[in-house]
């Protein structure tokens, strides 16, 4: 969708070596998430971000780690790559945590561990 | 903490035929969700729902939300292969609690 890009689209990288994953968002919406995506588990949350420096743990957030140092970009980093982190990453978007906004997602990053 | 589970995991149908999906919460939403996601794509919002026993239509997409808003479900009539993909529903317990995707029902659509 226009308006949220990730980066990079592909990534291959060694176990051990820390990544980072870029969201960069030009709709200047509050809310930014990072999920991933795996076969037979759908769409679980890493970590999501409320404002420019606050962020907060989701359901699977070990082994990982955000920054928010932009209302338009949103950092997550893997401190030391394991196998177990080869998945698809979507950053998504959302004006509010209220009632009546959905996701906008980006394009994701496959990211393979190896 | 809350769960959503959808079924079936997987669908298979026939160009034409009727699909349906269903998604069921272990707690009471405030609002549900859908998205759809095409292979190899992202998901992409389709629909909220809000009310208990509310119904609301999108050409050949049908949402329903339970009366205790607990469950909803999704119903395609008349399948076209236009519509393959992962389906997700995603619910909202109250207040500002974040959403909780479902594990998604893949469809394929036969021509």
């Amino acid at each position: 969708d226009a308006g949220i890009t990730q980066s990079p689209r592909h990534k291959v990288t060694e176990t051990g070596t820390p990544v980072t994953l870029r969201c960069h968002q030009t709709e200047n919406h509050r809310y930014m998430y990072w999920y991933r995506q795996d076969p037979g588990h759908g769409l679980r949350l890493i970590h999501y971000s409320y404002g420019v420096k606050d962020t907060d743990k989701g359901e699977v957030s070990d082994g990982y780690s955000v920054s928010r140092s932009k209302t338009e970009d949103f950092l997550l980093t893997l401190e030391s790559a394991t196998s177990s982190q080869t998945s698809v990453y979507f950053c998504a978007i959302s004006e509010s945590l209220g009632q009546n906004y959905g996701y906008t997602f980006g394009s994701g990053t496959r990211l393979t561990v190896v | 903490g809350q769960q959503v589970m959808q079924i079936p995991q997987y669908q298979h149908v026939q160009e034409g035929e009727d699909f349906t999906t269903y998604c069921n919460s272990s707690t009471t939403l405030s609002n549900i969700q859908w998205y759809k996601q095409r292979p190899g794509g992202h998901p992409v919002f389709l629909i909220q729902l809000v009310k208990s026993g509310e119904v609301k239509k999108q050409k050949r997409l049908t949402f329903q939300f339970g009366e205790a808003k607990k469950n909803s479900s999704l119903h395609i009539t008349a399948t076209q292969t236009t519509d393959v993909g992962t389906y997700f529903c995603a619910g909202r317990g109250g207040g500002y609690q974040k959403v909780t995707f479902g594990t998604g029902t893949k469809l394929q659509v036969i021509p």
